[in-house]
């Protein structure tokens, strides 16, 4: 177990629709940040999180947008969604945002888009 | 071209054997992370290099990083079941700490 909690596991929805994930760091962490993983894409950086501020921007699509509360815990908003977004969508976290502290993934959220 | 290329794609091994993965960069690598993850699961994090010739241990899993080369390896020694899965290496290239992944190599160990 990582510490971070990913809900919920599975969505399926319908193109169109607008889904939010949901993601709480491990104790103590203060960055998080956001992938998607896909067969053809690999794992892709979406968008970083440190303390409630946006610090890094990925291959984010602009339908997609992310933020971190004053507890700490982030969503990841996707909107208007296409069949090319069902992937597997990963949050991680870590305690600061330098390169010398590993991330810590959660177990992800699989979206379905029908 | 990936920025991360890792080899081989995929691995059959016979238990007890050892075998190598390797993560090559083109960018300079600021931080390498070794990961594994079982199909459909969230990412295990396994180990970190930062320093060019380091060497990290963690019970049969041995990783390297080359920094001149901007290559790493992962070496299994004799190879369980328990050791099936993919395995993703994470570069740092120096873009505010955002980790590019490589495509992973998926590990088959046959008992």
């Amino acid at each position: 177990d990582s510490g971070v909690t990913q809900t919920p596991k599975h969505l399926i929805t319908a193109t169109g629709q607008r889904v939010t994930l949901r993601c709480s760091p491990r104790s103590g962490d203060l960055s998080v940040y956001w992938y998607q993983q896909s067969l053809d894409q690999g794992l892709q950086f979406l968008i970083q999180y440190y303390n409630g501020e946006e610090r890094a921007k990925g291959n984010i699509l602009e339908r997609f947008s992310a933020q971190q509360f004053p507890d700490l815990h982030s969503e990841l908003n996707l909107s208007s969604l296409e069949l090319g977004d069902s992937a597997l969508y990963f949050c991680a976290s870590s305690v600061g945002y330098s390169g010398n502290q590993p991330q810590h993934f959660g177990d992800g959220t699989r979206l379905s888009i029908l | 071209s990936q920025e991360l290329e890792q080899s081989p794609q995929s691995l059959i091994v016979q238990e007890g054997k050892n075998l190598t993965i390797n993560c090559t960069s083109s960018k300079t690598l600021y931080g390498l992370y070794w990961y594994k993850q079982k199909y459909g699961e969230g990412l295990i994090f396994l180990m970190m290099l930062q320093k060019g010739g380091e060497e990290k241990s963690h019970e049969k899993i041995t990783a390297k990083l080359d920094e001149k080369k901007q290559q790493s390896s992962l070496h299994i020694t004799a190879s369980q079941p328990s050791h099936a899965g993919i395995y993703l290496c994470g570069a740092d290239t120096g873009s505010n700490y955002k980790l590019t992944f490589g495509k992973g190599t998926l590990l088959t160990v046959n008992p």
